[in-house]
Order: C-alpha cells, then structure tokens, then sequence
C-alpha cells in the first residue's frame, strides 16, 4: 500500500513555544491529507482537513489560527502547533488517500508533550 | 447523536475465546467501512475492510447491516497478539475517516 511518513515521531516542547509536524506521502501524491488528534484513551478526531494549494477546512473547535496547516507540495502537509499550552499534549497523526479512493494511509504519528 | 458509536470494553477474554465488536453509525450516506487495529502510542493499522456482504479473513469476520446502521467485527480463537484497540471507521469517497472511540480488547493466558 501507499506510505505516508510523518516527522517527528515524538517532541517535547517548552510552553509558549511552536512545533511543526510534517506528513508526507512518499511514494504517491496526495491533493488532500487529513490531521487528527488522540488523547489519551480516546479516539482520533478530526481536526482539519489539509487541501494542497488551498486554505485546510478546520471542524468545529480546531482554531485555526493555533494549528497552521500548509499543504504547499502534492506530498507535504505540514501542522504548525503555535504557542504550544500543556493541553495541547497529544497523539497527532496524519492520512492521505490515494487518487480519490476511501482508503486511508496513515504517518506514524507524533507525540507532543508540552511542558 | 454521535456519528459513530462504539462500546469501549474492555473486553477481557482467553485465548481461544471468540469475541465480537459493533459499532453503529448515524449517517445512511457512508459508503466505506473499515475496522482498525491500534496499539498503544501506535498508528491504527487497516484490519479489513467491511462489505454488505460480509467478508473474511482467516479469524476476523465483517458484517456490515445497511439498513440498521451497523458494522460488527468477529474474532475467532483469540490469540495473546490479538490485545489491541479496534477502532470502526467510515467516510465517504474524498472525505475523512470517522472513527469510533475504539473498544479494547484484552486476551490472556
């Protein structure tokens, strides 16, 4: 299947300070790839949907202005974590789907902790 | 109503024991279903796809039931590998993944 690689696995982080996650997919081109986000011993949530060369769709309660997402490339989505508070520690994962289909492919996944 | 519902468990079975999940979902416009396997601080992994139907792979069973609102997981003969969190998700073509909250499954010795 499709290989998406998502950067870095886990960081630890100062509060107040920014962090940035990088999805790619590498061996196919993704026009949109998804964020979630996982707290502990719940399930994934969407957080924004990451079209490439457009504006992310964000759902509702994701501020948009804290979780930057930029999809410059048809392989690069990256999410910005902007003044990173305690609270934002969690699990943030990417997908893609490949030309259009219903399957999903997923990064490995980035641990932020911030403290 | 939440779009996915899913029991969390946790389920404490055996090895050897059989073991089913379900989840049920409010939009009748999903078109693809999917279970997935997480394990802890780990990405979910695609376990199988889910079809009217039904379908099989080796232990693992997928039901899905259209008109009530459904998809159900079946493992048979449960091994010690099989502890994890399953995780039922649905979308439609282009849009993201919805997940359940996940159920819990641990097997023992």
């Amino acid at each position: 299947g499709a290989v998406v690689s998502q950067h870095p696995s886990w960081v630890i982080c100062k509060s107040g300070t920014s962090v940035k996650i990088e999805c790619r997919s590498l061996d196919f081109q993704a026009t949109t790839m998804f964020w979630y986000r996982q707290f502990p011993k719940q399930s994934l949530m969407l957080m924004a949907t990451s079209n490439e060369g457009s504006k992310a769709t964000y759902e509702q309660g994701v501020e948009k202005d804290k979780f930057l997402i930029n999809h410059a490339s048809l392989t690069l989505s990256t999410l910005t974590v902007t003044s990173a508070h305690p609270e934002d520690s969690s699990f943030y994962i990417c997908s893609a789907t490949q030309g259009g289909g219903t399957e999903a492919f997923f990064g490995q996944g980035t641990r932020l902790t911030v403290v | 109503r939440k779009e996915v519902e899913q029991d969390p468990g946790p389920f404490n079975v055996p090895e050897g024991a059989t073991v089913a999940f379900n989840c049920t979902y409010s939009n009748s416009a999903s078109q693809s279903f999917f279970w997935y396997r997480q394990d802890c601080r780990k990405e979910p992994k695609l376990l199988m796809s889910v079809y009217s139907s039904g379908n099989e792979d080796g232990r693992f069973t997928a039901q899905l039931n259209r008109a009530s609102q459904y998809i159900s997981l079946l493992i048979r003969d449960s091994k010690l590998s099989d502890s994890a969190t399953y995780l039922c998700a649905l979308n439609q073509a282009g849009t993201a993944l919805i997940f359940g909250k996940g159920t819990t499954l641990s097997v023992s010795s």
